[in-house]
């Protein structure tokens, strides 16, 4: 099975960074996804890190490190319309997804 | 372009009666999944379907059943709906499991109360 853990809120300022943490225990790891949820919508895919390293996507970059059961999305330039929940999300062995509890990120003014 | 859409977009419904939850796809995605999402647990999958005429049981299958006649619909029935089945319901679809980048595309979500 898998055990996710990331932080239940952070707050921050319009135009600064946000680092959202998320740390895994897995039985098998086939990548790891980071997804973007408004209140009362869907979830919508952010970003997917397979391989150790950074991966960067204009304001928002994943971080992965496989041996540390560790990532995180960095949100840069932050903007109201990034307050929403953030879901980290990891696949395992059988391509089945396992998701965190989510990270409320609220922006303000 | 739809993409996915789910069927109600909310839902009351009394205790011990049959509901069927309808998702619909147009993406022409071989894989499809049904999540319910709860205050502080997050998405928990429930069942799944890799292609059409197979499905899988998820981490909280119990109280709910599935089919998939077809690659484009994948309805999530309660037999006897309880109480604790009160959640949002999530929709998602992706290309074939097992493939590098399939990533999980969500529906809207329907919103069941138990009464």
């Amino acid at each position: 099975g898998q055990n996710i853990d990331q932080p239940t809120e952070m707050t921050a300022t319009e135009g600064a960074i946000v680092q959202i943490n998320c740390t895994y225990q897995t039985s098998g790891f086939n990548g790891l996804f980071w997804y973007q949820q408004h209140a009362g919508e869907a979830p919508t895919f952010l970003s997917y890190n397979v391989l150790d390293g950074l991966e960067e996507k204009g304001r928002f970059s994943s971080f992965l490190s496989r041996s540390k059961g560790y990532s995180y999305l960095l949100l840069k330039e932050l903007q109201m319309k990034d307050s929403a929940s953030y879901l980290c999300a990891v696949r395992d062995a059988d391509y089945k997804l396992s998701f965190g509890a989510g990270t409320t990120v609220t922006v303000r003014a | 372009i739809a993409g996915i859409t789910q069927a109600p977009t909310s839902q009351i419904l009394a205790a011990g009666r049959r509901m069927t939850l309808r998702c619909t796809q147009d993406m022409r995605h071989n894989a499809m999944y049904w999540y319910r999402q709860d205050l502080g647990l997050g998405l928990r999958l429930i069942h799944y379907s890799n292609t059409a005429g197979t499905t899988g049981k998820g981490e909280v299958p119990d109280g709910y059943s599935v089919s998939r006649a077809n690659t484009d619909d994948f309805p999530l029935t309660l037999a006897s709906a309880v109480p604790s089945q009160t959640s949002v319901y999530f929709c998602a679809s992706s290309g074939t499991a097992g493939t590098g980048t399939d990533t999980q595309y969500f529906g809207p979500g329907t919103r069941l109360t138990v009464l």
